[in-house]
């Protein structure tokens, strides 16, 4: 079955370094979605992109599609406090009987020292 | 407010004693989700629903029932459950199938089987 892979498992940074997850699928994708769970939290989403080489920006983070859509990234820039939590990417993947399910990897999760 | 709202927050249990985790949505979503979450293992599908009265299974079903008689609820039961289902659990929701549309999740269920 389709397998979303995400690196690193963890990352410490110097509040104002910046950040980048990775997100890499076996399969080629329609669209992927990143969502943030902050500790002790659900995840809550963040954007979802569908287009090819798709770039978008959300004030410090910006997140990629690549050109084959298989995989993606997340870069925060100038990281916060308020940064800190797992980041998750999300792609579908085939489930049979005409039916597509959100496979998620297993995130990145970041802290980020004052 | 929109929401998906799951109850309980915290449960405590013993090896064989049946329970339910229930999961409701007020924003009308057609497609409703389980999902258990684990140290290093990310985020793994439970049961999913297309609609009423459709639920299948996800990646991980052993040990768990799903229904889905009302559009807004889909129940989670744990008919005997036993310590290695000691996890945290997630409700959610979106309003279409597939994997194209953001999930909407809960604020989570910590269970503990003893």
């Amino acid at each position: 079955g389709q397998q979303v892979m995400q690196i690193p498992q963890y990352q410490h940074v110097q509040e104002g370094e910046d950040f980048t997850t990775y997100c890499n699928s076996s399969t080629t994708l329609s669209n992927i979605q990143w969502y943030k769970q902050r500790p002790g939290g659900h995840p809550v989403f963040l954007i979802q992109l569908v287009k090819s080489g798709e770039v978008k920006k959300q004030k410090r983070l910006t997140f990629q599609f690549g050109e084959a859509k298989k995989n993606s990234s997340l870069h925060i820039t100038a990281t916060q406090t308020t940064d800190v939590g797992t980041y998750f990417c999300a792609g579908p993947g085939y489930s049979g009987a005409g039916s597509y399910q959100l496979t998620f990897g297993k995130g990145t999760k970041l802290s980020v020292i004052p | 407010e929109a929401q998906v709202t799951q109850n309980p927050r915290y449960l405590i249990t013993v090896t064989g004693k049946k329970l339910t985790v229930t999961c409701s949505q007020n924003m009308n979503h057609e497609y409703m989700s389980w999902y258990r979450q684990d140290p290093g293992l990310g985020l793994r599908q439970i049961y999913y629903s297309m609609n009423v009265e459709v639920t299948d299974k996800g990646d991980v079903p052993e040990g768990y029932k799903v229904s889905r008689k009302e559009k807004r609820n889909f129940p989670l039961i744990l008919e005997s459950p036993s310590p290695n289902q000691t996890s945290l659990y997630f409700c959610a929701s979106s309003l279409g199938p597939g994997g194209n549309s953001p999930l909407h999740f809960g604020n989570g269920t910590r269970l503990t089987v003893t």
